[in-house]
């Protein structure tokens, strides 16, 4: 069966623009998270969607958001970028919360 | 709170050699255990991980690691390695009673010809 899927693969946007990444499940897969990766920070969590419904989220500023549709395929979006927010977005499917999680590729997000 | 630590940052190793990757884990609640590992501009993907029942697990590409709940440790093992092994490894831990993963920050094994 066909795995995570993240799109775009690489991203790169102007300092004040906004973002919105894509994430498709693995078929069946209700629960959806995200997370950040950088050199300094490693993996951070970002927010946790099971069923439509946010049931976690991470210490990140409100400009980070997230939502997850009825076909569990989910959107993060990132408002006013700064330099920092440059990133591997890494987004992980797995039937509920805590079971085995499948990581997509990542989209490469490069603020400039 | 629950944390991970990854003791190692940079592993060298010889071709064939054996190699230990050491993870310690803090946690207030049970939580289960996963090693991950990273190639440069992929995901992450699974090596193994300890739910329940044996202590020792063993996953793809020859790897097991063996759970010590004395110890709240998960180390990583493989006996032979290989050139094509070489990559970023992360130590996972997962409340059984939360919603997300908290990884180590990961530990670079890099496999000598």
């Amino acid at each position: 069966k066909a795995g995570v899927t993240q799109t775009p693969r690489y991203l790169i946007k102007t300092r004040g623009q906004q973002v919105t990444l894509s994430c498709s499940p693995i078929s069946g897969h209700r629960s959806v998270s995200w997370y950040q990766q950088t050199p300094g920070q490693g993996l951070q969590f970002l927010f946790e969607y099971f069923s439509e419904t946010q049931r976690n989220k991470g210490n990140f500023p409100g400009r980070f958001s997230g939502r997850q549709f009825s076909n569990s395929r989910s959107e993060m979006n990132v408002s006013t970028l700064e330099l920092g927010d440059s990133a591997l977005y890494l987004c992980a499917s797995s039937l509920q919360a805590n079971t085995e999680a499948f990581f997509g590729q990542g989209t490469r997000l490069t603020v400039v | 709170a629950q944390s991970v630590t990854q003791l190692d940052s940079q592993v060298p190793v010889f071709e064939e050699a054996p190699v230990e990757l050491r993870c310690n884990y803090s946690s207030s609640v049970s939580v289960y255990l996963f090693w991950y590992v990273q190639y440069p501009n992929q995901g992450l993907q699974l090596l193994l991980k300890y739910l329940s029942g044996s202590t020792l697990v063993k996953g793809i590409n020859g790897f097991e690691a063996e759970f010590n709940k004395s110890q709240t440790s998960f180390h990583l093992r493989k006996p032979s390695v290989h050139i094509s092994d070489t990559a970023e490894y992360f130590c996972a831990a997962y409340p059984n009673t939360g919603n997300q993963f908290y990884f180590g920050t990961g530990t670079s094994l890099t496999v000598i010809p």
